[in-house]
């Protein structure tokens, strides 16, 4: 049973516009949320995470915003930069170790 | 450059062999990961080590054998796969086994079962 989904398996955008990634979950029992980038033959690196006690961290480029009602959040990268072409991953946890991760967004920045 | 390092980066075997997958982080994180991936899938968690103990085994198969010989270091011990093994496999390591703690993944080792 997924219980995180990012619904868009790709996402284009022109370089040094916003780049805007959706991540739906279905677990009311989540509190911590995660977004992971991932290059081709690496692992996956953090990149920004939120409490479900806020609605909004930035840091830099990197905007994550949570609405518990709606069981969604989002990543917005400003701006777009072609480095940030990579496949993103949302991952969700409920007080514990487990992470649920999305199926992923594959990221293009075009020049 | 990655935090957590995983060696090798590649490793090809028979259904016969042993072999170990290694990792490593000096982070002093004291929660330890083995994920599985298979191509365009998200990882899937198999072992957790929480201060050196195995705090979780996700009903992984005994040919997966992890070992946690100290605080730094991880192994995953692999004998008689399968070729459904073939994937690429993750170590992450957190400062602790509780929510609110991100996980930092090393690079994997991509395996191939002949």
């Amino acid at each position: 049973d997924q219980q995180v989904k990012q619904n868009s398996p790709s996402l284009s955008v022109q370089e040094g516009r916003i780049s805007i990634l959706n991540c739906d979950y279905t677990n009311s029992m989540f509190d911590y949320f995660l977004w992971y980038k991932k290059y081709p033959a690496e692992g996956p690196t953090f990149l920004i995470s939120i409490s479900s006690i806020k609605d909004k961290n930035e840091d830099g480029r990197f905007t994550v915003f949570l609405n518990k009602s709606a069981k969604h959040l989002s990543l917005h990268i400003v701006p777009s930069q072609p480095g940030d072409s990579a496949v993103y991953f949302c991952a969700a946890s409920k007080d514990d170790y487990k992470l649920s991760f999305g199926a992923g967004t594959t990221v293009t920045v075009r020049a | 450059d990655t935090e957590v390092t995983q060696t090798p980066k590649h490793l090809v075997m028979g259904m016969t062999n042993k072999k170990s997958l290694k990792c490593e982080q000096h982070m002093g994180h004291r929660a330890m990961y083995w994920y599985k991936q298979k191509a365009k899938k998200p990882p899937e968690l198999m072992f957790v080590y929480s201060y050196e103990k195995l705090s979780i085994n996700e009903s992984v198969p005994s040919r997966f054998s992890p070992e946690c010989p100290n605080s730094s270091l991880l192994n995953l011990h692999l004998h008689a796969l399968q070729p459904e093994d073939s994937a690429l496999y993750l170590c992450a390591s957190s400062q602790a086994l509780t929510g609110g703690q991100p996980q930092h993944f090393g690079d994997g080792t991509r395996l191939s079962i002949l």
